[in-house]
């Protein structure tokens, strides 16, 4: 059982807008900023989406995140085929003195 | 900025095992580094986290008294050293530059993981 919890799964049809949730507590989400992985099966993770709403170069602009209270959202607008993939959060926890990433969410394109 | 992690195999239980991670393209000494594990089929497990001056070292439950993490900013690598392997560590390992950092001064959150090496495999079975 995870500390950040996300939906294990998602989907969505070309073109629609996806919001993927996490789900933590004061110690976490609520105290640091939250960072979000997309992995594609057989490859390593890459950073998405850092400091809650910032897109590192070369991510396009129908990703988003943003935070509020102890939870965060990735959004994904415009959903493409090769937008299927898991996506995890992450952040620092200061009572486990580590940083705990979310059980992932895997997401498919209908 | 690039990362290569070495030194996975196969291991019988209550064996060690010594991770190597090398860096390139950055300035490695500014940089926490961590470690992450994927077992089979499953999500991502953080494991180890180092400071940029080895001044901290963190380590999820799991591992804790078992793992240790260290580094060399000189030969730019850092390090995982598993000891007591069981089963259940048995996992993609992934090394992921950290938050970076001048000095005392970090910056972005202390969860920063990001790039990340392609991952090596640990197999831990009798």
């Amino acid at each position: 059982q995870s500390v950040l919890t996300q939906p294990p799964s998602m989907s969505g049809t070309p073109g629609q807008r996806v919001t993927i949730s996490c789900s933590g507590s004061n110690s976490n989400i609520g105290r640091d900023s939250v960072n979000w992985y997309q992995q594609f099966p057989g490859t390593a993770p890459k950073l998405l989406i850092h400091t809650n709403d910032q897109r590192p170069s070369g991510v396009p602009d129908r990703f988003s995140g943003s935070k509020s209270g102890t939870s965060a959202s990735l959004a994904i607008s415009g959903l493409r085929s090769e937008d299927e993939a898991h996506y995890y959060c992450a952040a620092w926890d200061d009572s486990l003195n580590g940083a705990v990433i979310g059980g992932g969410t895997q997401l498919t394109v209908l | 900025a690039q990362l290569l992690e070495s030194g996975g195999g196969f291991v019988q239980p209550g064996g060690s095992l010594r991770l190597s991670c090398t860096g390139s393209g950055f300035t490695f000494s500014h940089f926490w580094m961590s470690w992450v594990r994927q077992a089979p089929g499953k999500g991502l497990e953080w494991v180890a986290t180092i400071r940029h001056d080895e001044s901290e070292k963190y380590y999820a439950e799991s591992v804790k008294g078992r793992f240790a993490i260290s580094r060399d900013n000189v030969q730019k690598s850092v390090y995982l050293q598993m000891s007591s392997l069981r089963a259940e560590d048995t996992a993609l390992y992934y090394c992921a530059r950290g938050r970076s950092c001048v000095g005392r001064t970090c910056y972005d959150s202390p969860a920063w993981l990001g790039p990340w090496g392609q991952g090596i495999l640990v197999t831990v079975s009798s």
